[in-house]
């Protein structure tokens, strides 16, 4: 079966620091695709990043980068420098390629000023 | 500007009745889908389709209905056989249900059921 843990309900941080969001998933396929989305308070999902099973190279966006590591089935988020804008809501998701995304529950990153 | 609108943002519902939520996209997106969020869960898949006049029953479609009848719009029957209906619904599109399309997704629902 498919799965996607984010074992972090919560995360509080003060600005400026850096903060890492946890994603571990399962699955048996060899193909599958990684994605992140950030959920403001407004509650509209919004995509970040994807990236496929045959693809480690980790990726920088400004003060975003992930780190995707098969060996651990770890697809990690991390926030440079965070800031109180990047308080939010921030789901993990996993597909095989078809119609189905399976999604973890969430982490709710709090940056305060 | 290309994007999904929900309507309404907020929904109040007495027992028993059946409502209807709103889906519409002008991505010119095949597949469209109807997820549930409920406090410290994540998205619970409730219908999807991939194609207008199908669609597909996902993991929690008891109480639920949708139709497909046209390419943009994919509206969301919540019925007075779903027992627990609270809850924040979003709709979602891809250009493709592929899977290796990201999801666009609308603003949301939030319904209450008083």
């Amino acid at each position: 079966a498919q799965k996607v843990t984010q074992a972090q309900t919560e995360i509080s941080v003060v600005e400026k620091e850096d903060v890492t969001l946890d994603c571990v998933y399962e699955t048996r396929d060899t193909t599958y695709y990684l994605f992140w989305y950030k959920q403001p308070p407004s509650g509209e999902l919004v995509f970040l990043i994807r990236r496929n099973s045959f693809d480690e190279q980790n990726e920088i966006s400004g003060r975003y980068s992930w780190n995707f590591q098969k060996s651990t089935s770890s697809f990690n988020f991390t926030i440079t420098a965070s800031q109180v804008v990047d308080s939010a809501v921030y789901f993990c998701a996993l597909s095989l390629g078809t119609y189905k995304y399976i999604f973890g529950t969430g982490t709710r990153l709090k940056v305060l000023a | 500007d290309g994007g999904i609108t929900q309507s309404p943002k907020y929904l109040f519902r007495k027992e028993g009745q059946n409502v209807t939520l709103s889906c519409e996209q002008n991505l010119n997106h095949d597949a469209m889908y109807w997820y549930r969020q409920d406090p410290g869960q994540g998205l619970r898949l409730i219908y999807y389709s991939q194609i207008v006049n199908d669609f597909q029953k996902g993991d929690i479609a008891e109480g639920y209905s949708v139709s497909r009848e046209k390419k943009e719009s994919f509206p969301l029957t919540v019925t007075s056989a779903q027992k627990n209906p609270t809850a924040f619904y979003l709709c979602a599109s891809t250009e493709r249900g592929l899977g290796y399309n990201e999801q666009f997704f609308g603003p949301g629902t939030r319904l209450t059921v008083l």
